[in-house]
C-alpha cells in the first residue's frame, strides 16, 4: 500500500560477498532516499536521489554504493561488509527532496556473517 | 536541524485518548512540525505535519502553542494496533534534500 516497493525483504550475506538491495517506486516521485536503522538506533539517512542525481552522500562508507538509474528504481550495491553493518535499510522516496513527507517501503532486514 | 525532545515511552490502554509531547525549543521560522509512526521491522508512516496552531486528520492532530518551542500529538481512543514509535521531526520545509532527522522518538505501548 505505500506504493514503495523493497527486495529482497532479508539478506543474509558474508564479508566477502557482493550483493544488491533494490527499491522501486511507484507514486510518480522526483526524489529517493536511503536510511539505515540499526538495533536501538534513530534512522540515518545515506543518500538522497533527486531526478536520478545524488544531491546527498551523509559520509557513508564505499563499500554501500548507491545507484538510481531512473526515477522510479534505486539500488544499493554492497560490498564487502561488516558486521557492523548488519541491520535494517529502508528506501523512501517523496514528490520532491524538499517534501517532509516521504513514503517509506518496508525495508530489507540485512545481516552480514 | 532544531533538535527535539520526547518522552522515552509511554503506556496507555485501549480506547483512551494519548497526547505525545515533543520539545524543540530552538525552533526556526521557517521550519514545520511533522510526526511519523514506525511498527517493528517496517518503515515509518507519515502521520501529520503542521506550522501553527492546529492540525487534524483522519489519524491524528497536532496541537502548536504560539510559541512553537513544542508540540503534541494526539491520538484519539488508541488501539493496540497503534503500539508503535511515534517520532517527531522538525525541519525548513524548503531545504533542498530534505534531511528527516529522526531520533529516539516515543516507544507508545497499547494495553488491553
Amino acid at each position: 500500500e505505500t506504493g514503495v516497493t523493497q527486495t529482497p525483504r532479508h539478506l543474509v550475506m558474508g564479508m566477502t560477498n557482493k550483493k544488491s538491495l533494490k527499491c522501486e517506486q511507484h507514486l510518480g516521485h522526483n526524489a529517493m532516499y536511503w536510511y539505515k536503522q540499526s538495533a536501538k538506533k534513530p534512522l540515518e539517512l545515506m543518500f538522497v536521489y533527486s531526478l536520478e542525481e545524488r544531491v546527498e552522500n551523509n559520509s557513508v562508507p564505499s563499500r554501500f554504493s548507491p545507484e538510481c538509474p531512473n526515477s522510479s528504481h534505486l539500488f544499493l550495491h554492497l560490498h564487502t561488509l561488516q558486521p557492523e553493518d548488519s541491520a535494517l535499510y529502508l528506501c523512501a522516496s517523496s514528490q520532491d527532496p524538499g517534501a517532509r513527507e516521504q513514503y517509506f517501503g518496508p525495508g530489507t532486514r540485512l545481516t552480514v556473517t | 536541524l532544531a533538535k527535539t525532545t520526547q518522552p522515552i515511552s509511554m503506556d496507555s490502554y485501549e480506547g483512551q485518548e494519548v497526547n505525545i509531547t515533543c520539545s524543540h525549543n530552538n525552533i526556526a521560522t521557517n521550519d514545520y512540525i511533522t510526526w511519523y509512526q514506525q511498527f517493528p521491522s517496517q518503515g515509518p508512516r507519515f502521520i501529520i505535519q503542521g506550522y501553527k496552531t492546529k492540525v487534524t486528520n483522519e489519524v491524528a492532530s497536532l496541537f502548536i502553542p504560539a510559541d512553537r518551542k513544542s508540540s503534541t500529538l494526539s491520538l484519539p481512543r488508541v488501539s493496540l494496533s497503534d503500539t508503535a514509535v511515534y517520532y517527531c521531526l522538525v525541519g525548513d520545509k524548503e531545504e533542498y534534500g530534505n534531511k528527516l532527522v529522526f531520533g529516539a522518538g516515543t516507544i507508545l505501548r497499547v494495553k488491553s
